[in-house]
């Protein structure tokens, strides 16, 4: 079983369109996070919601929302994609508060032509 | 948010032990150290992380600076399948009881047959 999973993992879309990208964690963990990886391969974090609520907002653009229906899922929206936004996005959950442990999934790899 | 500074890349030989460096010198008290790698195509996995005092796990060992400015993942004995980028970083506690992970640029390792 996948323990973060990710989907799709390959998004290949126009600048200007809406799109989303679900992810689900089957740990049982209370915060989530999602994570974007440049093409420089630098990791930064974008969001964290703990049990449904908006922990961490890295001054992200209002054009990503995410949302958290349930402590297992937390998805993605983008609007009016931008070529900027092509990247590697990481979804990951952790559960031990003292000094996190957190699971990644595999990444959805976006391409904004 | 406190920073960490790796050496870009390394080279390992087959079956010998690999030290990686890492410096974190505005650390604060209540930042976790952990470490983490990444193979190509894949989301960071967790290796090892600790606070004060040195950790040992079935993958790795971390050797922490007594003054906890800087800090060493040790791989007892590298393999072809250890080659990955390795990062090394800082947890940021916050008081709704979540972390943030600070990603550095992280260490190529790669290992020579």
């Amino acid at each position: 079983d996948t323990a973060v999973s990710q989907t799709p993992k390959y998004l290949v879309t126009q600048m200007g369109n809406d799109k989303s990208i679900k992810c689900e964690q089957n740990l049982g963990h209370d915060t989530m996070y999602w994570y974007k990886q440049d093409s420089k391969k630098f990791l930064k974090i974008m969001f964290s919601y703990n049990n449904k609520e908006l922990i961490i907002n890295e001054t992200v653009p209002n054009r990503f929302s995410p949302k958290s229906p349930d402590k297992a899922h937390l998805n993605l929206h983008i609007n009016s994609l931008e070529l900027g936004d092509s990247a590697v996005y990481f979804c990951a959950s952790s559960q031990e508060r003292l000094g996190g442990g957190y699971t990644f999934g595999s990444g959805t790899r976006l391409t904004v032509v | 948010d406190a920073k960490t500074t790796q050496p870009n890349s390394m080279e390992s030989n087959e079956e010998e032990p690999v030290h990686l460096p890492c410096n974190h010198s505005t650390i604060s008290g209540t930042d976790y150290i952990h470490w983490y790698r990444q193979l190509p195509s894949q989301g960071p996995e967790y290796v090892i992380h600790g606070l004060t005092s040195n950790v040992n796990n079935r993958m790795a060992s971390l050797a922490i600076a007594e003054d906890r400015k800087s800090s060493t993942l040790i791989l007892h004995r590298a393999t072809l399948r250890d080659a990955a980028v390795y990062y090394c970083i800082l947890s940021h506690f916050f008081t709704s009881g979540t972390y943030k992970y600070i990603f550095g640029t992280g260490t190529r390792l790669k290992v020579l047959a």
